[in-house]
């Protein structure tokens, strides 16, 4: 069963804009993750926000988390056209070891 | 280099030929899971192991087999593929601890005609 669900489903920008991107999900959770899928290719993690946490950044990435909403977000500053890939939420669902996956946003950077 | 690793990358074969997929990961995790990724569905589980000789199923097991004998190996075994199980699979490990990230394999393409 799917836990997070991402929107938009597909996202075009130009190289430089921001991107950003929404999960929204359905019960209590301890963590949140994001990840990146270049096509084709294994997901590669990007950042993890814990239930306590309400931002986090990494270099050009910044998460937020608003438990009261059960919804977050991951932007993507100055994007770039090797940002272009997809990007799921995985969250687990009352504190299960099981990580669940929604079904990703897929983001076009055009240079 | 820790690593999920993957064999075959690519296969196509035939509508009832035995075919395993294997994975192995070096990072001693506990926590190993089998996904498919068909367009528009994104990922989905097919079965998950916490530990040696403990397996369960994910969301969509019909049609596979996993055993889990050794803490590094993670076999997917199709014992009677069929073309609806063309799809992109992959293989991922992490501790069993929800605030550590699963690590990927690259994946195996499979194509049953």
């Amino acid at each position: 069963s799917q836990q997070g669900e991402e929107d938009p489903q597909a996202l075009s920008i130009q190289e430089g804009e921001n991107a950003t991107m929404n999960c929204s999900y359905k019960t209590s959770i301890n963590n949140l993750q994001w990840y990146r899928q270049n096509s084709g290719r294994g997901l590669v993690h990007l950042i993890l926000i814990r239930s306590n946490e309400r931002e986090k950044h990494s270099g050009r990435l910044r998460v937020t988390l608003d438990t009261s909403k059960k919804s977050s977000s991951l932007l993507i500053t100055a994007s770039r056209a090797a940002d272009t890939a997809s990007y799921f939420c995985a969250t687990d669902a009352g504190g299960s070891y099981i990580p669940t996956f929604g079904r990703g946003t897929s983001l076009i950077v055009h240079p | 280099e820790a690593q999920v690793t993957q064999n075959p990358r690519y296969l196509i074969t035939v509508t009832g030929k035995k075919l395993t997929v294997t994975c192995s990961q070096n990072m001693n995790h506990e926590y190993m899971s089998w996904y498919r990724q068909d367009p528009g569905l994104g990922l989905r589980q097919i079965y998950y192991s916490m530990n040696v000789e403990v397996t369960d199923k994910g969301d969509v097991p019909e049609g596979y087999k996993v055993s889990r004998k050794e803490k590094r190996n993670f076999p997917l075994i199709l014992e009677s593929p069929s073309p609806n199980q063309t799809s992109l699979y992959f293989c991922a490990s992490s501790p069993l601890r929800t605030d550590q990230p699963q690590h990927f394999g690259d994946g195996t393409r499979l194509s049953i005609l």
